[in-house]
């Protein structure tokens, strides 16, 4: 079946300028994640849903950054007055469950680069 | 923030070696995950293993736990070129299963 999509996979923008980036997470899968990954930082955990539950967003980095899902499938990024440093790879995942756990099927990931 | 480090953090050895690498986190879990990184894009799951749970198998994987010293280590046995990667291992500690990742291993396997 498909695995989690992301568009776009390289976007190219100038500092100050807002971006919104998608994740189409595995139909069906009621958690979603979003993480991202930079040379400095290494992998971070950004913000996460759970069905209809309020989302976790204690790994934003700042109010620039805020993130939605609607209708419990498609999920979109949005990061506003951009800054050299929010360049890096952005990946979003998915998850059958939660609380017990399990593991994340990860998307190919969208590369931000802020110039 | 980061809450594991592995080591080492790059390793090259011959196809057919065994590949051991090491991750340590500081805080209790629910589980340890390890997970499989391809040229700087998406991550695959490789294995998880529980806090319960001492030692795990999956193919030519084989993952310990080790929870009074906050350890775990990935040997990846007879390895191929194509294990080559960077191999990350990852922390759950609430209900809500985000990841806490470690740096990384960066492993090369030469033909």
């Amino acid at each position: 079946g498909a695995g989690v999509s992301q568009s776009p996979s390289n976007k190219v923008t100038e500092k100050g300028k807002d971006v919104e980036l998608r994740c189409d997470p595995i139909s069906g899968h009621t958690a979603l994640y979003w993480y991202r990954q930079s040379l400095g930082q290494g992998l971070e955990f950004l913000i996460y849903f759970q069905g209809n539950s309020a989302p976790d967003k204690s790994g934003l980095p700042s109010d620039r950054f805020s993130a939605e899902r609607t209708g419990g499938s498609v999920s979109t990024l949005t990061i506003q007055r951009t800054q050299q440093e929010d360049s890096a790879v952005y990946l979003c995942a998915s998850s059958p469950r939660t609380g017990l756990g399990g593991e994340q099927y990860f998307g190919p990931g969208t590369r931000l680069t802020v110039t | 923030s980061q809450q594991g480090e592995e080591d080492p953090q790059a390793l090259s050895i011959q196809e057919g070696e065994n590949a051991t690498m090491n991750c340590s986190y500081k805080t209790s879990i629910n589980n340890l995950q390890w997970y499989r990184q391809n040229s700087g894009r998406g991550l695959v799951h490789l294995i998880l293993i529980r806090s319960n749970e001492r030692e795990k198998h999956s193919g030519r994987l084989r993952v310990t736990l080790d929870t009074s010293k906050k350890s775990s280590s990935l040997l990846i046995t007879a390895s191929r070129a194509a294990d080559t990667a960077s191999y990350f291992c990852a922390i759950t500690r609430d209900a809500g299963n985000k990841l806490t990742f470690g740096g990384g291993t960066r492993v090369l396997v030469k033909p």
